[in-house]
């Protein structure tokens, strides 16, 4: 079973670019969509981006002006970057495989605070 | 900008049947939206429970069902258990690549 797992900084400083990675384990990250997810700290979800394992990217038109996401094949690995962050970016950041008409694998998540 | 809603919160009783519904702000939910269904837990990731509309995912017990009711989606919990106490989201795909999620319901079993 193909698990996913988050990395990057916890803490991030305000109007700085946040990064994260990405690695797949148990499966090849061909041929699939991958998505970026996040929730503030006691709220809902919100999607934020996909990527083709070919490169071809979708983006929420909210967050679309700021986020760039890519895929390193060669590593099993696909990335985030949001940039301009201020502290409503604070969040569980959690990237997923998207199959089977939904979300059907998802990483742990991780947390990054955006804080002077 | 598209908003996906749901019922803020449900009560139900151990053993009580829940339905909560996925409604837009404009427009009706078909089965062309590929409605998926995910429950979480605090301090979890989410778990699918339903894809496609209907189709229960992997491992999850029948008392959870998928369904259109009207210009909106559904996810009915019959004979609920104390370990249905959960965050419930939708999502639904918008077309083009685009996903939207719901605002999510807190189901208390009670």
């Amino acid at each position: 079973q193909v698990q996913l797992q988050e990395s990057g900084p916890g803490l991030v400083k305000p109007s700085e670019t946040l990064s994260l990675n990405c690695t797949v384990s148990g499966g090849s990250i061909n041929n699939h969509y991958w998505s970026w997810i996040r929730q503030p700290p006691g709220k809902g979800l919100e999607w934020i981006g996909q990527i083709y394992s070919s490169g071809s990217t979708t983006y929420n038109p909210s967050l679309k002006s700021r986020v760039t996401m890519s895929v390193d094949t060669s590593k099993n690995q696909f990335s985030l970057k949001l940039s301009s962050v201020t502290p409503a970016d604070t969040a569980v950041y959690y990237c997923a495989r998207y199959g089977h008409y939904c979300f059907d694998s998802w990483g742990q998540g991780t947390l990054v605070t955006v804080s002077s | 900008q598209t908003v996906v809603t749901q019922e803020p919160s449900f009560s139900v009783s151990p053993g009580g049947t829940v339905t909560l519904t996925c409604g837009l702000s404009s427009g009706s939910v078909s089965t062309y939206k590929y409605c998926s269904w995910y429950q979480q837990t605090p301090g979890q990731p989410p778990r699918t429970l339903i894809y496609g509309t209907n189709t229960r995912s992997f491992g999850v017990p029948d008392r959870f069902s998928g369904s259109i009711l009207g210009d909106k989606a559904a996810l009915t919990i019959t004979g609920a258990q104390a370990d249905d106490e959960s965050d419930y989201y939708c999502m639904l795909y918008m077309g083009g690549g685009i996903y939207v999620f719901g605002t999510g319901t807190k189901v208390t079993v009670l």
